[in-house]
């Protein structure tokens, strides 16, 4: 039962580079979700899919670019790293019937933009 | 004022206490209340769902008082691993067929022997 996962884990990347980190759910979830959590402010939405080739915005999504071709991966794309970026980003997914729309989340990548 | 507000902590407590935690919601059309646990570094958990005046889980119970718009949480008996960081999530603004569920900053609780 491998759930949601996320890779890399960590990544160090430097001003400029593009960079991608990786989302892979397994419960055939229709919703899944990308947040930033930093110190201070509670996770911050940056980018949900609905389904595959059904992306919209969130709180947050200057500066990131999402896909989703297939239900079960939503890969977030960095297109060029600033140090704003520096945080630790989790994926999650969902399956939303009427009022249940609790979320799951993978084990996080930590990222660091030098 | 922060759609979903929480008292950060930390709050400190002996082993076998019994602790509170509060968090107040903005959006009177709500419809969706969970508690999250998160530990250090780690990703956060769904602790409790809340889709009523409350519920109890073992330890655990959430209330929740749509008339005031405030959730809490009540440990019971508290164990050193109840250490963590306490998220109030609230769903909250309709955005294209999604309420977008709105994360509290979170509540620190340390529980030590």
């Amino acid at each position: 039962d491998a759930g949601i996962t996320q890779s890399p884990r960590y990544k160090i990347t430097e001003t400029g580079r593009q960079v991608t980190l990786m989302c892979h759910q397994t419960w055939s979830h229709s919703y899944m979700f990308w947040y930033r959590q930093d110190l201070g402010h509670g996770l911050r939405l940056i980018y949900y899919s609905a389904a595959a080739d059904i992306t919209d915005k969130g709180e947050v999504p200057d500066g990131y670019v999402v896909s989703r071709s297939k239900t079960e991966n939503f890969p977030l794309t960095l297109e060029s790293a600033t140090r704003s970026q520096t945080s630790v980003y989790f994926c999650a997914s969902s399956e939303i019937r009427g009022a249940k729309d609790e979320q799951y989340f993978g084990p996080g990548t930590r990222l660091t933009v030098t | 004022r922060k759609e979903v507000e929480q008292d950060p902590g930390p709050f400190n407590v002996p082993e076998g206490a019994t602790v509170a935690f509060n968090c107040t919601y903005s959006n009177s059309a709500s419809q969706s209340f969970f508690w999250y646990r998160q530990d250090c570094r780690k990703e956060p958990k769904l602790l409790m769902s809340v889709y009523s005046s409350g519920n109890e889980d073992g330890r655990f119970t959430a209330q929740l008082n749509r008339a005031s718009q405030y959730i809490s949480l009540l440990i019971r008996d508290s164990k050193l691993s109840d250490s963590a960081t306490y998220l109030c999530v609230v769903n909250g603004a309709h955005s294209g067929g999604y309420n977008k569920l709105i994360f509290g900053a979170g509540t620190r609780l340390a529980v030590h022997p």
